[in-house]
């Protein structure tokens, strides 16, 4: 059975803290992982990432994947209370277009 | 350019209504896809559509039916609502197979 986990499920940092959320799949027929946050609505892309040790940056989050050992990370430095949100992961699959979300990891960043 | 396009936002239904979860989407994407997403279990997958007049099964399609009669438009239909329908519904649409996919902010349905 397909499936992604995210850890932790929920992370409280101070403003200006460095966090790492990690991503760890099974699947068959991967094509792709990528990096949503999500704030009280729709899911806004952050990365996409398809070859491993290539790390992904924007601004201050980046993104690696190995893909020997199937797993990602995000990486926030100097988080800022702006940065509060769900964090989900996805995998792609090459059959049929299909996306399978890990549960998400919640981050709340306080003053 | 308005993006992914969902109507209504909110939805109470008493269980055995039928209703229609509109989705729309002006980037004259190919791949469009429903998603309920519930406390702990994430996005799951319920129906996506590969273009007009293709459509497939996600993970949890049982009791949704969908069409695509058009590239543009993508509804999800509830014949029958049940109290474990309720969820937040999210649509999709991505330009081709394995790019991210963009979506609609959602429609909270409660089904009593």
């Amino acid at each position: 059975e397909d499936k992604v986990v995210q850890s932790p499920l929920s992370l409280v940092v101070h403003e200006g803290d460095t966090v790492t959320l990690n991503c760890s799949y099974e699947v068959t027929n991967f094509r792709s992982l990528l990096w949503y946050k999500q704030e009280k609505k729709a899911p806004t892309f952050l990365f996409m990432l398809t070859s491993s040790g290539i790390e992904k940056k924007s601004g201050r989050l980046s993104s690696i994947l190995d893909k020997k050992e199937l797993f990602s990370i995000l990486n926030i430095t100097a988080t800022q209370t702006g940065d509060s949100a769900i964090y989900l992961c996805a995998v792609s699959l090459n059959t049929g277009n299909q996306f399978y979300f890990g549960t998400g990891t919640s981050l709340t960043v306080i003053p | 350019n308005a993006g992914v396009t969902q109507t209504p936002k909110f939805q109470v239904l008493k269980t055995g209504q039928s209703m229609t979860l509109q989705c729309a989407q002006d980037m004259n994407h190919e791949y469009m896809s429903w998603y309920r997403q519930d406390p702990g279990m994430g996005l799951r997958l319920i129906h996506y559509s590969v273009g007009a007049g293709i459509t497939d099964q996600g993970e949890v399609p049982n009791g949704y039916n969908v069409s695509r009669s058009t590239t543009e438009d993508f509804p999800l239909r509830l014949l029958s609502a049940a109290p474990s329908q309720t969820s937040v519904y999210f649509c999709a649409s991505s330009s081709t197979v394995g790019s991210p996919l963009h979506f609609g902010n959602g429609t909270r349905l409660t089904v009593t």
